[in-house]
Order: structure tokens, then sequence, then C-alpha cells
């Protein structure tokens, strides 16, 4: 299986929005709404940011949004903030019962 | 709160098994409620799910992996295992432990920095 396919880089200023894209088939993606997102610092674990294609867990920002059209998922950071300048990986439960990581998207805040 | 903690060999030479054992605290490794998951990170490079094993031992493994890795439970110890054969220098990375629900990884261990060589 192939890794879900998420943009390299991205890039904003403090105070607006980028989105992320994750891209996946019919047999993750598209086939389930499981799809989760994890931000992970520099040396630090990954952690858990959206669930189930749009829900924040206790905690986490309302900054944070997810969304999800076809085979394709989304990640929205609003009012962007330095501490937000992250790796950021999708991820995807799939038709054979397992999960699959995006390639991982760098985030700088410029 | 739950939180999960690696440990193992962080030299492991080619060819030979890589062991590495998660430590579950604050809640019980065998509630039916959740999967208990192996993740790595190659340096430098991005999350690739291992597999991960239910409380009654049902497992389910990454298709590029699945020849060479077992996950198994000791509940005695509220710990699960991950072993890893025949490596080699590509098997280099942090080795992450964390409980899935729902498809869902939360939380996670620190990470475990094992290299092959």
């Amino acid at each position: 299986q192939s890794a879900l396919t998420q943009p390299a880089s991205v890039s904003g200023s403090p105070g607006q929005s980028i989105t992320i894209s994750c891209t996946g088939t019919s047999s993750d993606v598209a086939g389930y709404n499981y799809v989760s997102w994890y931000q992970q610092h520099p040396g630090k674990a990954p952690k858990l940011m959206i669930y189930d294609v749009s829900n924040r867990p206790s905690g986490v920002s309302n900054r944070f949004s997810g969304s999800k059209s076809g085979n394709t998922a989304s990640l929205t950071i609003s009012g962007l903030q330095a501490e937000d300048e992250a790796d950021y990986y999708c991820n995807s439960y799939t038709s054979s019962s397992t999960l699959l990581f995006g390639g991982g998207t760098k985030l700088t805040v410029l | 709160q739950v939180q999960l903690q690696e440990s193992g060999p962080g030299l492991v030479k080619p060819s030979e098994t890589l062991s590495l054992t998660c430590t579950v605290s604050g809640g019980s490794i065998s509630s039916g409620d959740y999967y208990w998951s192996w993740i790595r990170q190659h340096p430098g490079k991005g999350l690739e799910w291992i597999g991960y094993i239910y409380y009654s031992g049902s497992t389910y493994y990454n298709p590029s992996l699945k020849s060479r890795v077992i996950i198994s439970l000791d509940t005695s110890k509220n710990q699960f295992s991950l072993k890893l054969n025949s490596v080699t220098a590509a098997d280099t990375a942090v080795y992450y432990c964390a409980r899935e629900r729902y498809k869902r990884l939360d939380p996670w261990g620190q990470g475990t920095l094992v290299t092959v060589s």
C-alpha cells in the first residue's frame, strides 16, 4: 500500500490560514470516515489533532479543523501561530483493516 | 491518564531480531476498547504504521512488513511487544508505541531509536 499523498511543505504568515491536503483512494480516505491528523514537533512524539475527519480531541485549539471530499481529506489551520510550525501527518483506515499514513507536510510559519 | 513507554536495545546487528516492549501505565491492556499499535519513523522521514494487536490476540500488520513482524501481548505485565526479524540498516528508525481506539492513535509513547549496525 502506498502512502497517502500530502504536499511536502506549506507556509503561511502569522494570522493567516493554511490548508494541507491528503489524497488517497477508494480503499482508504474515500471509503471511510476514519481520517486523523497528527502534529509532530522536532524530536517529539506525534500528537492527535483531528480524528474521524473533523473531530477535535479535548484540548486541541478550535483553530484546527478537518474535512473530506471524495478521496481527499484536508486539515485547515486558521489564525496561524508560531507554535503551529511542525510536521503534519494524515492517517486513514483502509479496506485491509490496516492504518496508512501520509508522507507528511512541513508547515513553516513565516 | 494512560501513558506508554517503549524500551529495548538501541543497537541491533544486521540479520538479527529487533525486540521492543511497550509498558502501559494508568490503564489495562486487557480492555476490550483498544488496539495497541507500533509505528516507526526513519531518520528525517515520515511515519510508517507497523501493526496492532487487540486484547484477544488478533493482529493486523502492514503488508510490507508482515513477513517479518510479530506483535504480542503480556497481560500479566501490562505490556505489548514488537519483534522484527532479519533486520537491515533500512530498519533503523525511531519506534513508537501507541494506543488505538476507533482508528485514532492516542496517546503515543516518547519513542525509542533503534540503530541496525
